[in-house]
């Protein structure tokens, strides 16, 4: 498996429902990043956590980390359908050069 | 200006032709990223700049792919002699610095080889 590779890679749910996604990694690393993508362009950026942190909260975002198991979840609560796109989590390296990886991505669908 | 801009946000070109794909980060951004995205894939990691450097070249596919920074600010990514495996969408992305901090993703440029 690669560097950021998020499961599953694919989830459907209705509205109002939670909806949650993991990441797993393999390097150390500074922080990791999730992000969200509509229609195949450009990322936009939802929530970061810091290797030294274990929870993070942002509206109905709630993201949690773990460096004992190299992963990460992003947890969406209450969604809606504007929730609808692709999700990647993406690590910053904690050596070297400042390498960042992305995963492959979680597609989301929420039905109304 | 207020985000990332790329240029031009489609490209349709032949086969061995070059290209060259511009990104202007935000202002006063020092880092500088440009990933590829091929249909229904994640984010190739290709190349970042910290001011007009790139301490990490690995990610490029091949020597027919390069990209420069001038002063610190636009970045072209530049293509030789195309192939229908670039096809993809070139994403750019800056941040205040490198590693530690958010990214803010330009809008992309769709590019096509045929």
């Amino acid at each position: 498996s690669q560097q950021g590779e998020e499961d599953p890679q694919a989830l459907s749910i209705q509205e109002g429902e939670n909806a949650t996604m993991n990441c797993s990694y393999k390097t150390s690393i500074n922080n990791l990043q999730w992000y969200r993508q509509n229609s195949g362009r450009g990322l936009v950026h939802l929530i970061l956590i810091r290797s030294n942190e274990r929870e993070k909260h942002s509206g109905r975002l709630r993201v949690t980390l773990d460096t004992s198991k190299k992963s990460s979840s992003l947890l969406i609560t209450a969604s809606r359908a504007a929730d609808t796109a692709s999700y990647f989590c993406a690590t910053f390296n904690s050596g070297g050069y400042q390498k960042v990886t992305f995963g492959t991505g979680t597609k989301l669908q929420v039905i109304p | 200006g207020a985000g990332v801009s790329q240029s031009p946000s489609n490209k349709v070109t032949e086969k061995g032709k070059d290209v060259e794909l511009r990104c202007d980060p935000i202002s006063g951004h020092t880092a500088l990223y440009w990933y590829r995205q091929s249909l229904g894939q994640g984010l190739e990691f290709l190349i970042y700049f910290q001011g007009n450097s790139a301490p990490d070249k690995s990610g490029l596919p091949s020597d027919r792919f390069s990209a420069e920074r001038t002063g610190g600010s636009v970045s072209t990514l530049t293509i030789q002699r195309t192939q229908q495996e670039d096809s993809a969408v070139y994403l750019c992305a800056s941040s205040i610095m490198v590693g530690q901090e958010t990214q803010y993703f330009g809008p992309g440029t769709r590019l096509l080889v045929l």
